[in-house]
């Protein structure tokens, strides 16, 4: 149980343009999900908490007009890069905690490279 | 101050060999300790979840947690070469905390 799904597991996109990341919980309701920013050889970067049916909650510095966030059931949240760029270049994972838990599932991840 | 300390190593040890794990926090509010296994190019997966102080053993893992020297540990019985990657502990009361991670190797 408590598998967290990534769609897709990575994209190469132009400078400019923007890209949707799916985080989707497969076997459980995600009242809370999270979205992260890893960079090689460093540790979790929090982005965002997102919260069904509210908006988001960004981590100081992290742009919300940048990086869109939509948590529109209690099984998905994206993420959106908008008019993105090489320096968003990342490795980006979501996570979700299940109801009553303090813990957190992670998805596999989605590479970002913009070219 | 941060949150929660964690050595990066990196750690090398032979196959077989007992690994531990450290973390150390400053809130003595944490009462959520979980330890994640993370591969490279992998979201991290979790390991371990204990709530407050005491063991938790799950085959060759065992999650220890000192509330009162806030300090949490990890030990990882006859290491494998699979058992390579970084391991991330966390914590949390309301909002999570992680550590930077530290990075294991298990030579064959």
């Amino acid at each position: 149980g408590a598998v967290v799904s990534q769609h897709p597991s990575w994209v190469i996109c132009k400078s400019g343009t923007s890209v949707k990341i799916e985080c989707r919980s497969l076997d459980f309701q995600a009242t809370t999900m999270f979205w992260y920013r890893q960079f090689p050889k460093q540790s979790l970067m929090l982005m965002a908490t997102s919260n069904e049916g509210s908006k988001a909650t960004y981590e100081q510095g992290v742009e919300k007009d940048k990086f869109l966030i939509n948590h529109a059931s209690l099984t998905l949240s994206t993420l959106t890069v908008t008019s993105a760029h090489p320096e968003d270049s990342s490795f980006y994972i979501c996570s979700a905690r299940l109801v009553g838990q303090e813990t957190q599932y992670f998805g596999p991840g989605t590479r970002l490279l913009v070219l | 101050q941060k949150e929660v300390e964690q050595d990066p190593g990196p750690l090398s040890v032979p196959e077989g060999a007992i690994v531990s794990l450290n973390c150390t926090y400053s809130n003595s509010a944490f009462q959520y300790f979980m330890w994640y296994r993370q591969y490279s190019r992998k979201g991290p997966e979790l390991l371990m979840y204990t709530y407050s102080s005491g063991n938790k053993e799950d085959g060759r893992f065992t999650a220890q947690v000192d509330k009162s020297s806030k300090y949490i540990s990890l030990f990882i019985r006859d290491s494998q070469p699979s058992d390579s990657a970084t391991y991330l502990c966390a914590m949390s009361v309301n909002q999570f905390y992680f550590g930077t991670g530290t990075s294991l190797t298990v030579i064959p």
